[in-house]
């Protein structure tokens, strides 16, 4: 079946570092959303992206979408302590979250 | 708006015993969801429904795990009998979604604040 997987794992980075996370199918995406859960709460819904090439920004955070619809990544620029968390992307054909990518930002 | 609505928020139960998760999605939202997260398994779908009706249930772990929406405004997911390795967090998550010739183009999904259940 169609997997989602996500890297890396865990990221620890300085306040101020930028970040990047990948999130790769194993099939063809319709479309893709990117959800993020602090620590202890729930997925909280961040963006979503349908069209291949697509790259959309929200303030420090800039998200993309692969040409082949297949991947997408999400790039913090300058990280804060608030962006403390886990970031996942979503399949929305089958609903299948990926596997999730644990950010922690030491201040 | 008040959100999704999970009760109980927490749930400590012996094996065993039935137990019996609810949800009420956001009004006027015809998807609901019901996700189960652990450290090992992540973020799994169990299973989905679009205006009342059991779309995919192929996440389901057993015929232990039942899910019913009786009508638009409430869910329920049931474990009978309940054992150690269900203990996760159930989130609830409702959306608007949109059919199109078989391929779904959803809109958002609204998570609720979860359940943790602890089976011991």
């Amino acid at each position: 079946g169609q997997q989602v997987m996500q890297i890396p794992q865990y990221q620890h980075v300085q306040e101020g570092e930028d970040f990047t996370t990948y999130c790769n199918s194993s099939t063809t995406l319709s479309n893709i959303q990117w959800y993020k859960q602090r620590p202890g709460g729930h997925p909280v819904f961040l963006i979503q992206l349908v069209k291949s090439g697509e790259v959309k920004k929200q303030k420090r955070l800039t998200f993309q979408f692969g040409e082949a619809k297949k991947n997408s990544s999400l790039h913090i620029t300058a990280t804060q302590t608030t962006d403390v968390g886990t970031y996942f992307c979503s399949g929305t054909y089958k609903y299948i979250f990926g596997t999730g990518t644990r950010l922690k930002v030491l201040a | 708006d008040a959100g999704v609505i999970q009760s109980p928020r927490h749930e400590v139960t012996e094996m065993g015993q039935e137990v019996t998760l609810r949800c009420k999605p956001i009004s006027g939202h015809n998807s609901l969801f019901w996700y189960r997260q652990t450290m090992m398994r992540g973020l799994e779908l169990l299973i989905y429904f679009n205006n009342n009706v059991p779309i995919d249930d192929s996440g389901m772990p057993e015929d232990r795990f039942s899910a019913k929406m009786p009508n638009a405004s409430f869910s329920t997911l049931k474990i009978q009998p309940s054992e150690p390795r269900d203990s996760a967090v159930y989130f609830c998550a409702s959306s608007w979604d949109q059919g199109l010739g078989g391929s779904y183009h959803s809109y958002e999904q609204y998570f609720g604040p979860g359940t943790r259940l602890t089976v011991t």
